[in-house]
């Protein structure tokens, strides 16, 4: 079984100001791991994923994430943030094999960025 | 148009009521799934088709059940809605194939759902 926890609910940052948004995860096999984000109204868009090689991940939009094995941890940062970066995201694992797409969630976070 | 396209999307229905959420997409990914999405709790995981003959249930599939009519259809039906599904659903697709450098398993979400049960 796997499971993601998302540390915080809810962020918030001014405008220009770098962000850290945390992900822990447990599973007792290889994973894959996701940050999807979602819009207000709209369904979720992948920002970045990890699947092999380098633990330093770039995505879209200026975030990238770093997969730490010892840490089971996949944290999300982006070094300077803007309005347009509010949404909810959200980090999920998917197990290896014929099962991979089948993705667990985290709760997500809120990220609400100020002017 | 959408690759994966949902209907409808918001409903109103009452308590007891048959409903069915459709979904279809044109992106020829063999792979189909629905989640519900409730405030706090993410994104959980009802049912997931392999392909067209494949079915499994997921984290939370009491009270729903699906049909996979086609490779690009995947329906899903609550049979005697109850006000604690209320929620957002959405239904994703993905492709299995896992290739270095190629498509390799992303979701592909539909814009969402919006059920309501009084």
């Amino acid at each position: 079984a796997q499971s993601v926890t998302q540390l915080d609910s809810q962020v918030p940052v001014f405008e220009e100001a770098p962000v850290e948004l945390r992900c822990n995860y447990s599973s007792s096999v290889s994973v894959y791991l996701f940050w999807y984000v979602q819009y207000p109204n709209q369904g979720l868009q992948l920002l970045l994923k990890y699947l092999s090689g380098s633990t330093l991940v770039k995505g879209i939009n200026g975030f990238e994430a770093e997969f730490n094995k010892s840490q089971t941890s996949f944290h999300l940062r982006k070094p300077s943030v803007h309005i347009s970066d509010t949404a909810e995201y959200f980090c999920a694992v998917s197990p290896g094999g014929t099962s991979y797409g089948k993705l667990t969630f985290g709760q997500g976070t809120i990220l609400t960025v100020h002017p | 148009d959408a690759d994966v396209t949902q209907t409808p999307r918001n409903r109103i229905t009452k308590t007891g009521k048959r409903i069915m959420l459709e979904c279809s997409q044109t992106k020829g990914h063999d792979r189909m799934y629905w989640y519900r999405q409730d405030p706090g709790l993410g994104l959980r995981l009802i049912y997931y088709s392999f392909d067209v003959k494949d079915i499994n249930k997921g984290e939370i599939s009491d009270g729903y059940s699906v049909s996979r009519q086609a490779q690009a259809k995947f329906s899903l039906s609550l049979e005697s809605a109850i006000p604690n599904q209320t929620a957002l659903y959405f239904c994703a697709t993905s492709d299995f194939a896992h290739r270095a450098g190629g498509n390799t398993g992303e979701l592909f979400f539909g814009e969402g759902s919006r059920l309501t049960v009084l």
